[in-house]
């Protein structure tokens, strides 16, 4: 067990739908990040937050958003779903931003149908 | 443009012998690597890091070892248990930035035969 908690486990929703995945980080760390795991794309760095405020972006689409609040635990919102986006959505969280370990979640499974 | 590579896709030991999974990677500016062990079904858990400015690192039962000239990693793991078969992923950290940010290979299936 990493101490990152996710929820739900899994999720299935309908194309054009907006969910919203909660991450709450291992006590004491600042940094959130969100991964996004499909089959053919890998592992994917969506975005992270360090101490409530943006600190990366990847490749995270315009439709998705993320946001850390003041408890530091982060919600991941995605809208308008396509077939595409049914992945694995992970997330990490670290003491700091820098080069230290991120432990990861057990993850929240999407499914769009 | 950035990408971390595995060179197998799977591999096949059998339970006791030594394991070595490869990764190459593309981007020279990366000063952080990472080694995670992916079980069916969980998120990936932290095995063993390295730092730029060492070509060697050990663990319990695993080794990273770093080669910056031909941008190569790999993860040994001795004596390999059943418990070990799971999907392994490399990843760096590009320096600068001053972010958390890793780029993932696309991961090696290790399956251990009892």
């Amino acid at each position: 067990d990493s101490g990152v908690t996710q929820t739900p486990k899994h999720l299935i929703t309908a194309t054009g739908q907006r969910v919203t995945l909660r991450c709450s980080p291992r006590s004491g760390d600042l940094s959130v990040y969100w991964y996004q795991q499909s089959l053919d794309q890998g592992l994917q760095f969506l975005i992270q937050y360090y101490n409530g405020e943006e600190r990366a972006k990847g490749n995270i689409l315009e439709r998705f958003s993320a946001q850390q609040f003041p408890d530091l635990h982060s919600e991941l919102n995605l809208s308008s779903l396509e077939l595409g986006d049914s992945a694995l959505y992970f997330c990490a969280s670290s003491v700091e931003t820098g080069k230290e370990t991120q432990y990861f979640g057990p993850g929240t499974r999407l499914l769009v149908l | 443009g950035e990408s971390v590579g595995l060179h197998l896709p799977t591999l096949s030991v059998q339970e006791g012998d030594n394991s070595i999974i490869n990764c190459a990677y593309s981007n020279s500016a990366s000063d952080y690597f990472i080694w995670y062990k992916q079980e069916s079904g969980k998120g990936p858990q932290f095995i063993i890091d390295i730092r730029s400015n060492m070509d060697k690192r050990q663990g319990q039962r695993v080794t990273v070892l770093l080669n910056k000239t031909v941008k190569h990693l790999s993860l040994q793991i001795a004596a390999t248990q059943p418990g070990d078969s799971a999907v392994y992923f490399c990843a760096e950290r590009p320096s600068g930035g001053n972010t958390g940010k890793l780029i993932f290979g696309q991961g090696t299936t290790l399956q251990v035969k009892p």
